[in-house]
């Protein structure tokens, strides 16, 4: 159980475009939901947290114009990363917490982003 | 703000013990993490413990929570080759949001 699909595992765009990422919790309902970036060779780092229904709460210093984040259902969060520049190009990583979270929190298999 | 903190390379030979390290500050998180990571892929969780415990064994995987030093450790027992990934360990912040707390990574190199 606690299964979560994300999409697409990778996409390359021009410059400029805007890219969306699908965050599914296939049999449990998330709750919450949060959104990583990561650098290679480095930890995770926390972009945001969003809560089924209300907006999400944005890390210090990640633009919320910029990465746009949906959280309209409790199975699904999309993060849309709009105008897009090289420097974007990362690996996003979503994770979905059910409630009550007694057994930790379940990741999806990530995104690698390449902006051209 | 919360700091976790681990050694980021260990090399073991196959058949050998892997102890991976982990040390943080926040002494209130209550639900502490060991997640496995593979080459372009996304978080595995591999174990976890409660705060109120000190040990817990799951198969090969022998997890030690010194929570006077705030020390967490992972302990992998007949180490493969397939166990070669990054492991990284997390705390569950404190607050309504939960968020994890992630150390650096650990990069576990598993010879043969």
């Amino acid at each position: 159980g606690a299964v979560v699909s994300q999409h697409p595992s990778w996409v390359i765009c021009k410059s400029g475009t805007s890219v969306k990422i699908e965050c599914r919790s296939l049999d449990f309902q998330a709750t919450t939901m949060f959104w990583y970036r990561q650098f290679p060779k480095q930890s995770l780092m926390l972009m945001a947290t969003s809560n089924e229904g209300s907006k999400a709460t944005y890390e210090q210093g990640v633009e919320k114009d910029k990465f746009l984040i949906n959280h309209a259902s409790l199975t699904l969060s999309t993060l849309t990363v709009t105008s897009a520049h090289p420097e974007d190009s990362s690996f996003y990583i979503c994770s979905a917490r059910a409630s009550p979270a007694l057994y930790g929190y379940t990741f999806g298999s990530g995104t690698r982003l390449t902006v051209v | 703000g919360e700091d976790v903190e681990q050694s980021l390379f260990l090399s073991v030979r196959e058949g050998d013990s892997s102890v991976i390290n982990c040390t943080y500050t926040d002494s209130s998180s209550t639900y502490l993490y060991w997640y496995k990571q593979e080459p372009g892929a996304g978080l595995q969780l591999l174990t976890y413990i409660f705060s109120n415990m000190d040990m817990k064994q799951d198969q090969r995987l022998t997890v030690l929570l010194n929570k006077k030093d705030k020390h967490l450790s992972l302990r992998i027992a007949d180490t493969q080759t397939g166990d070669s990934a990054i492991y990284f360990c997390a705390l569950r912040g404190t607050g309504n949001t939960g968020k994890l707390i992630f150390g650096q990574g650990t990069t576990l190199q598993v010879k043969p």
